[in-house]
């Protein structure tokens, strides 16, 4: 049964550290996006690569997020610093093409609280 | 301006009873019309997925429909279970390349026994 992982599920963490989310796409899917969910906003699309190359990330704060694709099996999104308004649950997602459709596979979700 | 509204914002019903959850959209160019669910503490699962031409789909006990001249969509749920409770999010994809998709804020279903 393939599945989107992701680490940590949960990261407390004072504001002004640096927070490193980790995903593990779906074996063989070549395109990864990056969401911010929170009570307020929704969910947002904060970036998305394919290929391990970044296609769009303009839904992202460049002053303090990043987001990379090292390899085909590992997306990083990472903050620094962090402040208190970054607290959210983050999302990947892992995307396939079926007959002309992208089809999303979430993973669980990194639940982020900053202090 | 491309938004993708949702009604109710809540909903309270019985096990066993049916319900309707609303989408309305504005987003164009319009390519496809995705229903998610959401349980508390997961990522959204994909129920439906439809394109322009496509007007109803099912997926067991949830039916979407699509009305692309109103640009309006329903999920009707049937016979509801309590593991119906969640969250249902309406995604819009605009048809313009690329991954451009408007989300909906989401309906909370709670089904109660």
């Amino acid at each position: 049964d393939a599945r989107v992982t992701q680490t940590p599920r949960h990261k407390v963490t004072e504001m002004g550290q640096e927070v490193t989310m980790r995903c593990q796409p779906i074996l063989g899917h070549n395109t990864v996006f990056w969401y911010r969910q929170t009570m307020m906003q929704g969910l947002e699309l904060l970036a998305y690569f394919r290929n391990r190359a970044p296609l769009d990330d303009s839904g992202m704060p460049k002053d303090r997020f990043s987001a990379e694709m090292p390899d085909a099996t590992l997306a990083t999104l990472k903050i620094q610093p962090s402040e208190p308004r970054d607290s959210a649950v983050y999302f990947c997602a892992s995307v396939v093409r079926t007959s002309g459709i992208y089809e999303q596979y979430f993973g669980p979700g990194t639940r982020l609280t900053v202090t | 301006k491309n938004q993708v509204e949702q009604s109710p914002q809540s909903l309270i019903i019985l096990e066993g009873k049916n319900c309707t959850l609303q989408c309305n959209y504005t987003v164009s160019p319009f390519s496809n019309l995705r229903w998610y669910k959401q349980d508390t503490g997961r990522g959204p699962v994909s129920l439906t997925i439809m394109t322009f031409s496509e007007n109803t789909k099912s997926n067991g006990r949830y039916t979407a429909t699509l009305d692309a001249d109103t640009k309006q969509s329903s999920l009707h749920i049937t016979a509801s279970q309590l593991s119906d409770s969640a969250s249902y999010i309406c995604v819009v994809t605009r048809g313009t390349g690329g991954f451009k998709t408007i989300f909906g804020a989401g309906t909370r279903l709670f089904v109660k026994a």
